[in-house]
Protein backbone atom coordinates (compact mmCIF):
# COMPACT_ATOMS: atom_id res chain seq x y z
CA UNK A 1 0.00 0.00 0.00
CA UNK A 2 1.33 3.33 -0.89
CA UNK A 3 1.81 5.52 1.61
CA UNK A 4 1.26 9.33 1.95
CA UNK A 5 3.11 11.47 -0.51
CA UNK A 6 4.23 14.81 -0.43
CA UNK A 7 6.13 17.54 -2.65
CA UNK A 8 8.72 19.33 -2.58
CA UNK A 9 10.53 17.43 0.06
CA UNK A 10 12.66 20.87 0.86
CA UNK A 11 12.02 24.52 0.15
CA UNK A 12 13.57 27.45 0.57
CA UNK A 13 11.99 31.30 -0.32
CA UNK A 14 12.51 34.57 1.13
CA UNK A 15 9.92 36.61 2.81
CA UNK A 16 6.78 38.28 1.35
CA UNK A 17 7.22 35.59 -1.33
CA UNK A 18 4.61 32.43 -1.80
CA UNK A 19 4.94 28.53 -1.64
CA UNK A 20 2.73 26.23 -2.28
CA UNK A 21 2.83 22.36 -0.92
CA UNK A 22 0.90 19.37 -2.27
CA UNK A 23 -0.22 16.17 -0.76
CA UNK A 24 -1.66 12.88 -2.06
CA UNK A 25 -3.13 11.16 0.75
CA UNK A 26 -3.26 7.53 1.01
CA UNK A 27 -6.17 6.06 -1.75
CA UNK A 28 -9.41 5.68 -0.20
CA UNK A 29 -8.49 7.87 2.26
CA UNK A 30 -11.64 10.27 3.25
CA UNK A 31 -10.13 12.36 5.79
CA UNK A 32 -7.03 14.55 5.28
CA UNK A 33 -5.21 16.91 7.30
CA UNK A 34 -2.04 19.55 6.91
CA UNK A 35 -0.11 20.10 10.12
CA UNK A 36 2.24 22.78 11.31
CA UNK A 37 5.65 21.32 13.07
CA UNK A 38 8.42 24.06 13.98
CA UNK A 39 11.53 23.38 15.17
CA UNK A 40 11.57 21.36 18.82
CA UNK A 41 7.55 21.39 18.90
CA UNK A 42 5.02 18.77 18.54
CA UNK A 43 2.93 19.13 15.33
CA UNK A 44 -0.12 21.42 15.40
CA UNK A 45 -2.70 21.20 13.19
CA UNK A 46 -3.49 23.45 10.65
CA UNK A 47 -6.70 22.08 9.11
CA UNK A 48 -8.84 18.68 8.16
CA UNK A 49 -10.88 17.89 5.29
CA UNK A 50 -13.30 15.70 4.76
CA UNK A 51 -13.71 14.47 1.33
CA UNK A 52 -13.48 18.39 0.18
CA UNK A 53 -14.91 19.99 3.01
CA UNK A 54 -13.22 21.96 5.88
CA UNK A 55 -14.30 19.99 8.94
CA UNK A 56 -11.82 22.20 10.91
CA UNK A 57 -9.36 25.33 9.97
CA UNK A 58 -9.56 26.99 13.20
CA UNK A 59 -5.95 27.02 13.77
CA UNK A 60 -5.13 28.59 10.10
CA UNK A 61 -4.03 31.96 9.98
CA UNK A 62 -6.20 32.92 7.46
CA UNK A 63 -5.16 36.15 6.12
CA UNK A 64 -1.69 34.08 4.49
CA UNK A 65 -2.48 30.45 4.50
CA UNK A 66 -5.51 28.66 1.93
CA UNK A 67 -5.91 25.25 1.34
CA UNK A 68 -7.95 23.02 -0.93
CA UNK A 69 -8.86 19.83 -1.56
CA UNK A 70 -11.31 20.09 -5.03
CA UNK A 71 -12.09 16.92 -5.81
CA UNK A 72 -11.74 15.35 -2.80
CA UNK A 73 -8.28 13.33 -3.44
CA UNK A 74 -5.35 15.56 -3.26
CA UNK A 75 -5.11 19.16 -1.51
CA UNK A 76 -2.47 21.92 -1.62
CA UNK A 77 -1.34 24.13 1.33
CA UNK A 78 -0.23 27.97 -0.30
CA UNK A 79 1.03 30.30 1.88
CA UNK A 80 1.31 33.71 0.71
CA UNK A 81 2.90 36.31 1.58
CA UNK A 82 5.63 33.91 3.99
CA UNK A 83 7.03 35.58 6.92
CA UNK A 84 10.10 34.40 8.98
CA UNK A 85 8.11 32.49 11.54
CA UNK A 86 6.38 30.09 8.99
CA UNK A 87 9.66 27.91 8.82
CA UNK A 88 8.66 24.85 9.72
CA UNK A 89 7.83 21.05 8.69
CA UNK A 90 4.51 20.97 6.60
CA UNK A 91 3.32 17.54 7.27
CA UNK A 92 -0.08 15.73 5.88
CA UNK A 93 -1.60 13.06 6.83
CA UNK A 94 -4.46 11.16 6.00
CA UNK A 95 -7.29 8.33 7.68
CA UNK A 96 -9.87 6.07 7.13
CA UNK A 97 -12.41 5.81 9.79
CA UNK A 98 -12.37 1.90 11.54
CA UNK A 99 -14.96 1.64 13.66
CA UNK A 100 -13.79 -0.83 16.58
CA UNK A 101 -16.64 -2.23 18.63
CA UNK A 102 -19.04 0.43 19.67
CA UNK A 103 -16.52 3.12 18.88
CA UNK A 104 -15.24 4.84 15.33
CA UNK A 105 -11.08 5.05 15.30
CA UNK A 106 -9.03 7.15 13.15
CA UNK A 107 -6.05 6.24 12.86
CA UNK A 108 -3.54 8.94 11.03
CA UNK A 109 -0.76 7.90 8.72
CA UNK A 110 1.81 10.88 7.65
CA UNK A 111 3.27 11.59 4.60
CA UNK A 112 7.58 12.76 5.02
CA UNK A 113 6.66 16.48 5.34
CA UNK A 114 7.99 19.37 3.36
CA UNK A 115 10.58 21.84 4.99
CA UNK A 116 10.08 25.33 4.57
CA UNK A 117 12.55 27.69 5.31
CA UNK A 118 12.34 31.75 4.81
CA UNK A 119 15.72 33.62 5.15
CA UNK B 1 -9.39 20.83 26.53
CA UNK B 2 -7.23 17.77 26.21
CA UNK B 3 -3.84 17.89 26.06
CA UNK B 4 -0.23 15.97 27.08
CA UNK B 5 3.03 16.82 28.65
CA UNK B 6 6.05 14.72 28.09
CA UNK B 7 8.31 15.31 31.58
CA UNK B 8 11.24 14.84 29.60
CA UNK B 9 12.75 16.68 26.07
CA UNK B 10 15.75 14.53 25.67
CA UNK B 11 16.71 10.98 27.63
CA UNK B 12 19.96 8.89 27.38
CA UNK B 13 20.25 5.39 27.66
CA UNK B 14 22.36 2.54 26.37
CA UNK B 15 22.20 0.18 24.67
CA UNK B 16 20.78 -3.27 25.84
CA UNK B 17 19.27 -0.56 28.83
CA UNK B 18 15.79 -0.40 29.84
CA UNK B 19 13.63 2.85 28.02
CA UNK B 20 11.12 4.99 29.88
CA UNK B 21 9.77 8.19 28.32
CA UNK B 22 6.86 9.43 30.24
CA UNK B 23 3.53 11.13 29.66
CA UNK B 24 1.37 12.84 31.23
CA UNK B 25 -2.63 13.65 29.52
CA UNK B 26 -5.44 16.06 30.46
CA UNK B 27 -9.21 15.21 29.04
CA UNK B 28 -12.58 15.99 29.55
CA UNK B 29 -13.28 12.19 28.80
CA UNK B 30 -11.58 8.87 28.30
CA UNK B 31 -9.19 9.98 25.84
CA UNK B 32 -7.66 8.08 23.05
CA UNK B 33 -3.76 8.15 23.33
CA UNK B 34 -1.06 6.86 21.00
CA UNK B 35 2.66 7.33 20.46
CA UNK B 36 4.41 8.09 17.59
CA UNK B 37 7.98 8.33 16.51
CA UNK B 38 9.76 10.33 14.02
CA UNK B 39 13.34 9.20 12.86
CA UNK B 40 15.04 11.95 10.97
CA UNK B 41 13.52 13.19 7.51
CA UNK B 42 10.95 10.58 8.16
CA UNK B 43 7.23 10.49 8.61
CA UNK B 44 5.93 10.05 11.89
CA UNK B 45 4.96 6.61 12.36
CA UNK B 46 2.72 5.23 14.91
CA UNK B 47 4.44 3.08 17.71
CA UNK B 48 0.75 1.86 19.55
CA UNK B 49 -2.40 3.24 20.65
CA UNK B 50 -4.86 3.16 23.30
CA UNK B 51 -8.09 3.14 22.84
CA UNK B 52 -10.03 2.06 26.37
CA UNK B 53 -9.59 -1.87 25.74
CA UNK B 54 -6.62 -3.45 27.66
CA UNK B 55 -4.71 -1.21 29.51
CA UNK B 56 -1.60 -2.66 28.66
CA UNK B 57 -0.65 -2.32 24.83
CA UNK B 58 1.79 -3.61 23.00
CA UNK B 59 3.03 -1.97 19.65
CA UNK B 60 5.77 -2.17 17.09
CA UNK B 61 9.29 -3.21 17.75
CA UNK B 62 9.12 -4.16 21.47
CA UNK B 63 7.63 -1.01 22.72
CA UNK B 64 4.77 -1.39 25.19
CA UNK B 65 2.66 1.66 27.31
CA UNK B 66 0.26 1.19 30.50
CA UNK B 67 -2.48 3.49 30.74
CA UNK B 68 -2.94 4.49 34.36
CA UNK B 69 -6.66 6.30 35.20
CA UNK B 70 -5.33 7.12 38.32
CA UNK B 71 -2.13 8.39 37.27
CA UNK B 72 -3.50 10.28 34.19
CA UNK B 73 -0.48 8.72 32.91
CA UNK B 74 0.60 6.86 29.38
CA UNK B 75 3.79 5.96 29.82
CA UNK B 76 6.16 4.76 27.04
CA UNK B 77 8.53 1.76 27.76
CA UNK B 78 10.77 -0.89 26.40
CA UNK B 79 13.03 -3.74 27.98
CA UNK B 80 16.04 -3.41 26.38
CA UNK B 81 17.03 -0.37 23.89
CA UNK B 82 18.81 -0.69 20.25
CA UNK B 83 20.81 1.72 18.69
CA UNK B 84 17.98 1.84 15.86
CA UNK B 85 15.68 3.55 18.85
CA UNK B 86 16.99 6.67 18.65
CA UNK B 87 14.43 9.10 17.22
CA UNK B 88 12.04 12.13 18.36
CA UNK B 89 8.86 10.66 20.49
CA UNK B 90 5.58 12.33 20.79
CA UNK B 91 2.87 11.41 23.03
CA UNK B 92 -0.32 12.39 21.63
CA UNK B 93 -4.36 12.08 22.81
CA UNK B 94 -7.63 12.67 21.32
CA UNK B 95 -10.94 13.02 22.93
CA UNK B 96 -13.38 11.04 21.31
CA UNK B 97 -16.02 14.37 21.31
CA UNK B 98 -13.50 15.84 18.59
CA UNK B 99 -13.11 11.77 16.86
CA UNK B 100 -10.04 12.13 14.99
CA UNK B 101 -8.22 15.43 15.68
CA UNK B 102 -5.22 14.90 17.61
CA UNK B 103 -3.37 17.23 20.13
CA UNK B 104 0.34 16.68 19.90
CA UNK B 105 3.25 16.41 22.81
CA UNK B 106 6.24 18.85 22.36
CA UNK B 107 8.11 15.40 22.08
CA UNK B 108 11.02 13.42 24.23
CA UNK B 109 14.47 13.01 22.00
CA UNK B 110 16.06 9.31 22.61
CA UNK B 111 19.36 9.14 22.35
CA UNK B 112 20.97 5.85 22.84
CA UNK B 113 24.57 5.01 23.27
CA UNK B 114 26.93 2.32 22.98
Amino acid sequence: EAGVAQSPRYKIIEKRQSVAFWCNPISGHATLYWYQQILGQGPKLLIQFQNNGVVDDSQLPKDRFSAERLKGVDSTLKIQPAKLEDSAVYLCASSLAVLRGAQLSYEQYFGPGTRLTVT
Amino acid sequence: AQSVTQLDSHVSVSEGTPVLLRCNYSSSYSPSLFWYVQHPNKGLQLLLKYTSAATLVKGINGFEAEFKKSETSFHLTKPSAHMSDAAEYFCVVSDPGTASKLTFGTGTRLQVTL
